[in-house]
């Protein structure tokens, strides 16, 4: 398997604009996790996935972010509208179970100006 | 809800140098609990984690944590660092969700 995958690697944005970033999971994952990491607040876990349900959304930091997963092996994280505040890597991850680590992909850079 | 507090944000050590990060987690009920790294520009990568069974566990490169039930620690720890140990660590928990604390920045002088 490929691994987690990602894209875009990097994304340059205007605010206001919106933004979508993508995820493919490790086939075979039950569970999805999208988190943000930054300087000031580290990796925060923003919504996780179980079976394509989102199950806590709570690390959601605003209506202006949203998550789907249509289906077992495709996420999408959207942003709309983008704020410089958005700038961030983010990271899509995904496991097969409870008892089992979490495999990361190699993130999205977000610089919004 | 579950948590984890790392107690070093960054940490400078000398090759040869031991090591041994903190890491405490915050979880009524059965955890899992992993170490993470991520080099400079990288993805976070497993190191070791922690499910069951013996409270000392082993993972890549050297890399050894330990399982504190009573005082709800699993700390990092390596006898010899080298200067390619160079990293962030990460320590998290799971339940369902995983939970990761906000790390410690290592670097090693060569």
């Amino acid at each position: 398997d490929a691994g987690v995958i990602q894209s875009p690697r990097h994304e340059v944005t205007e605010m206001g604009q919106e933004v979508t970033l993508r995820c493919k999971p490790i086939s075979g994952h039950d569970y999805l996790f999208w988190y943000r990491q930054t300087m000031m607040r580290g990796l925060e876990l923003l919504i996780y996935f179980n079976n394509n349900v989102p199950i806590d959304d709570s690390g959601m930091p605003e209506d202006r972010f949203s998550a789907k997963m249509p289906n077992a092996s495709f996420s999408t994280l959207k942003i709309q509208p983008s704020e410089p505040r958005d700038s961030a890597v983010y990271f899509c991850a995904s496991s097969s179970r409870i008892e089992t680590e979490a495999f990361f992909g190699q993130g999205t850079r977000l610089t919004v100006v | 809800a579950q948590s984890v507090s790392q107690h070093n944000h960054h940490v400078i050590l000398s090759e040869a140098a031991s090591l041994e990060l903190g890491c405490n987690y915050s979880y009524g009920g059965t955890v899992n609990l992993f170490w993470y790294v991520q080099y400079p520009g990288q993805h976070l990568q497993l190191l070791l984690k922690y499910f069951s069974g013996d409270p000392l566990v082993k993972g890549i490169k050297g890399f050894e944590a330990e399982f504190i039930k009573s005082k709800f620690s699993f700390n990092l720890r390596k006898p010899s660092v080298q200067w390619s140990d160079t990293a962030e660590y990460f320590c998290a928990v799971r339940d369902d969700k995983i939970i990761f604390g906000k790390g410690t920045r290592l670097h090693i002088l060569p």
